[in-house]
């Protein structure tokens, strides 16, 4: 069974950093894709983030561009985001995926909520 | 970067009924056109990928067309448990983009 789950988020203040992970198990971690994607309330879904299978290539939201970092350790089966200068707009559920075909997210995490506040 | 713009942003509807919600892209992106279904408190679920292959376990209720820049979700009967939030996201070139969302509420 595919499994993904999230930790590392909770209260920051903005300027803050927090890393968010994402352990994989239930499949060939190494070849698949994965994604970080936000929700909020206000603005529904938000792509975040994507990294290839061998980490090779990433791509950011604009948004996040220069203060998200995301990685992986294929080893350990464990997805990353690294998130600096956190601003109060990046507060949200975040969500690790699979990616799959036409690079939709076909499994997804039960979320971690980030709260950025003073 | 490409946006994506859903159509309606909610709608009423009752059960049996069929219901269609529209996503237009600013540029063309071919068939990489995929949608979810997000319900509160849960994770989003795929339903259709590629514009119109649907994900397997997905009833064939669902339905996806659409190429280039129109595209269409199309729930044939709709049933209690499809009243959710459902999202296009076109995946033909990054930044990755999502759709504003459409929420399906009873009639």
């Amino acid at each position: 069974e595919v499994q993904l789950v999230e930790s590392g988020g909770g209260l920051v203040q903005p300027g803050g950093s927090l890393r968010l992970s994402c352990a994989a198990s239930g499949f060939t971690f190494s070849t698949y894709w994965m994604h970080w994607v936000r929700q909020t309330p206000g603005k529904g879904l938000v792509w975040v983030s994507r990294i290839f299978s061998d980490g090779s290539t990433t791509s950011y939201a604009d948004s996040v561009k220069g203060r998200f970092t995301i990685s992986r350790d294929n080893a350990k089966n464990t997805l990353f985001l690294q998130m600096n200068s956190l601003r109060a707009e990046d507060s949200g559920m975040y969500y690790c995926s699979r990616g799959s075909a036409y690079a939709s997210s076909d499994y997804w995490g039960q979320g971690v909520l980030v709260t950025v506040s003073s | 970067d490409i946006q994506m713009t859903q159509s309606p942003s909610s709608l009423s509807a009752s059960v049996g009924d069929r219901v269609t919600i529209t996503c237009r892209a600013s540029q063309s992106i071919h068939s990489h056109l995929n949608w979810y279904q997000h319900k509160p408190g849960k994770p989003p679920k795929l339903l259709i990928y590629g514009a119109s292959s649907l994900q397997s376990g997905v009833p064939s209720r669902f339905s996806g067309s659409g190429s280039g820049t129109d595209f269409t979700l199309t729930i044939s009967s709709l049933q209690p448990e499809d009243f959710a939030t459902y999202y296009c996201q076109q995946t033909y070139s990054a930044p990755l983009t999502f759709g504003g969302g459409t929420k399906v509420e009873i009639k």
